[in-house]
């Protein structure tokens, strides 16, 4: 069955730090692939997407991710955090089989002010 | 447009009572999914509407979950009877054009059953 894997379930940073949150899923054919943010007390809303070219792609807020089929996984990124960037962060996996976004169970950030 | 509309945004209701919650799409969106968002399961998908028609809902967990969506602006979840385990945060969400494109989510239920 299709799958979506956060390995961070919880991540601590301090301002100005480096973050990266992996993301890794199990299906072979062609997947469309996105990270959802959910800030303290709001819904979810889409940070980034990837559907096809460049693997590398840029979203909101300075975040970034990068596709690499071969290890089949969508890593969220961004290099300088901020406390704003306090948060929960969904991966989403989208695969023809299922036809269905299928969520990973999120990672929190807690950045330090 | 305001986004997706959920209502109530709280639901306090003892086991065995019904349930319902409600989820208003963006205008002009053929997909309305909801989800359940738990700390033991994170978010899953129970069920998805396309043009008003139930699609998928392999994900409604047993017969006590009903989903309807009568016309284009509006659907429900019912729970009845409701049990303790059913507290979660429940989701609705639209989407445009077609079952994975962008979903745009509402500001969910939290349900507490008593």
């Amino acid at each position: 069955a299709q799958s979506v894997s956060q390995h961070n379930h919880h991540v601590i940073l301090s301002e100005a730090a480096s973050l990266e949150l992996g993301c890794n899923y199990s299906y072979g054919g062609t997947v469309n692939l996105f990270w959802y943010v959910q800030y303290p007390g709001q819904h979810l809303q889409l940070l980034l997407k990837y559907f096809s070219g460049d693997p590398l792609v840029k979203g909101i807020k300075g975040f970034e991710a990068e596709f690499i089929k071969s290890k089949f996984s969508f890593n969220l990124r961004k290099p300088s955090v901020q406390w704003s960037d306090t948060a929960e962060y969904f991966c989403a996996v989208w695969g023809g089989a299922t036809n269905k976004l299928i969520f990973g169970t999120g990672t929190l950030l807690a950045v330090q002010p | 447009d305001a986004g997706v509309i959920q209502s109530p945004r709280h639901e306090v209701t003892e086991m065995g009572q019904e349930v319902t919650l409600r989820c208003k799409p963006i205008s002009g969106h053929d997909y309305l999914f909801w989800y359940r968002q738990t700390m033991m399961r994170g978010l899953e998908l129970l069920i998805y509407f396309n043009n008003n028609v139930p699609i998928d809902d392999s994900g409604m967990p047993e017969d006590r979950f009903s989903a309807k969506m009568p016309n284009a602006s509006f659907s429900t979840l019912k729970i009845q009877p409701s049990e303790p385990r059913d507290s979660a945060v429940y989701f609705c969400a639209s989407s445009l054009s077609s079952g994975w494109d962008e979903q745009y989510f509402g500001p969910g239920t939290r349900l507490t059953v008593t």
